[in-house]
């Protein structure tokens, strides 16, 4: 069974410009996790979508944005990009939605240079 | 507040020694959970355990062990035998359940293992 994939896994981007990040769950897998990972703040939840619908959301403007589709894909948007943005985005799927229920598998992540 | 501290920020040990990796939690939870993910230099988030609060018993796989313990706040990882493949960052987690399943980790200890 494939694993969980993202794509692009490197990209560099420009202050003001403006991302879009995508991951593919393992097959089956119904939810979908997006995290942030920066070396002062560590590893941060972003938000959770389960059933094309956000579940949870973590502590992050509103510049960050998400979505899912019907076969489970998610994409994560990020506008107006700052220099603080750049970082690892890893993405996690479970077969339900919440970390309580399921083992989360996640990703290779996405990394973000913003210049 | 739920916190998750990892004390050790860096610990190097020569390879075929034992090495324990320290977690501290905080709750006011009395129904949680508890991982341990293995973070290798590809970037990949691996899940390795998770613990729910009332299952106090320790587990062992292989060369990994994990000591749980309600009274001292801690969730302790050892790695017996250590190989240079287990260098890496291991991050330890909390998720309770009244907290929408949002996972808290922390900073992450990240051990080399030296041949």
């Amino acid at each position: 069974k494939a694993g969980v994939t993202q794509t692009p896994r490197y990209l560099i981007k420009t202050r003001g410009q403006q991302v879009t990040l995508s991951c593919s769950p393992i097959s089956g897998h119904r939810s979908v996790s997006w995290y942030q990972q920066t070396p002062g703040q560590g590893l941060q939840f972003l938000f959770e979508y389960f059933s094309e619908t956000q579940r949870n959301k973590g502590n992050f403007p509103g510049r960050f944005s998400g979505r899912q589709f019907s076969n489970s894909r998610s994409e994560m948007n990020v506008s107006t990009l700052e220099l603080g943005d750049s970082a690892l985005y890893l993405c996690a799927s479970s077969l339900v939605s919440g970390a309580l229920k399921e083992t989360q598998y996640f990703g290779p992540g996405t990394r973000l240079l913003v210049l | 507040a739920q916190k998750v501290t990892q004390a050790q920020t860096e610990i190097s040990v020569v390879e075929k020694e034992d090495v324990t990796l320290d977690c501290v939690y905080e709750t006011r939870d009395t129904t949680y959970y508890l991982f341990w993910y293995k973070q290798p230099p590809s970037g990949e988030l691996v899940f390795l355990i998770r613990r729910n609060s009332f299952d106090e018993q320790n587990e062992i796989s292989g060369r990994y062990s994990w000591n749980f313990q309600k009274s001292t706040s801690s969730f302790n990882f050892t790695i017996t035998a250590s190989q240079v493949v287990d260098s890496a960052v291991y991050f330890c987690a909390l998720s309770e359940a009244d907290r929408d399943d949002k996972i808290i980790f922390g900073k992450g200890t990240r051990l080399h293992i030296l041949p």
